[in-house]
């Protein structure tokens, strides 16, 4: 089984700093893993996924994430944020080979002017 | 890129009456489909998977007599939530998968808001 954590449940940042929402995962096989979007009372976007390759992952607007193998973890990174980019966070994984996504609980972003 | 809508957007109906929320892809064909809830302030929960033609696939401890599903065509699932009571109110949201190129992703619809009084 697999299972995701998102260890910071509120993270408050001002405008124009840089932000890091963490998330860390377990699995006992290999995996793909996604970030996505949640804007209040909407469904999902994807902001970006790792399937292979490149350890480090661009997404939309600004953001990217990189995959640590060794830490099992794919942390999310924005070097600016703005106000539009207050909304919830969620980090998933799924097994290779498998359509069921594990989702992790999720992280608050608030950017404060 | 891939949309999924899901109708209605909210819904508010009295106890014990039944509701159903569709969900579709609308620009491409989607062999599987997945239901998932969401409680305030927590995540998604996957609840079922539905499979165009066959009988869906339920999670464990998700009641599959309360939610039907239905996957009639490569475009269409339902979720039929059965004589609703207060505690089946959340946040429902629907994705699809492609069978093409991305098909690790899913789209997600903009999701069904159910309150049952």
């Amino acid at each position: 089984a697999q299972s995701v954590t998102q260890l910071d449940s509120q993270v408050p940042v001002f405008e124009e700093a840089p932000v890091e929402l963490r998330c860390n995962y377990s699995s006992s096989v290999s995996v793909y893993l996604f970030w996505y979007v949640q804007y209040p009372n909407q469904g999902l976007q994807l902001l970006l996924k790792y399937l292979s390759g490149s350890t480090l992952v661009k997404g939309i607007n600004g953001f990217e994430a990189e995959f640590n193998k060794s830490q099992t973890s794919f942390h999310l990174r924005k070097p600016s944020v703005h106000i539009s980019d207050t909304a919830e966070y969620f980090c998933a994984v799924t097994p290779k080979g498998y359509q069921k996504v594990t989702f992790g609980t999720g992280t608050k972003l608030q950017v404060i002017p | 890129g891939a949309v999924v809508s899901q109708h209605p957007s909210r819904v508010i109906c009295k106890s014990g009456t039944s509701v159903k929320i569709e969900c579709r892809s609308l620009d491409f064909q989607a062999t599987t489909m997945f239901w998932y809830r969401q409680f305030p302030k927590q995540s998604l929960m996957l609840m079922a998977t539905s499979n165009e033609g066959s009988k869906a696939t339920y999670e464990q401890g998700v009641e599959k007599d309360k939610f039907l599903i239905n996957h009639a065509s490569l475009t269409l699932s339902t979720l039929t939530v059965t004589s609703a009571h207060p505690e089946d109110s959340s946040f429902y949201i629907c994705s699809a998968m492609t069978g093409g190129i991305g098909r690790d992703e899913q789209f997600f619809g903009p999701g069904t808001r159910l309150t049952v009084l």
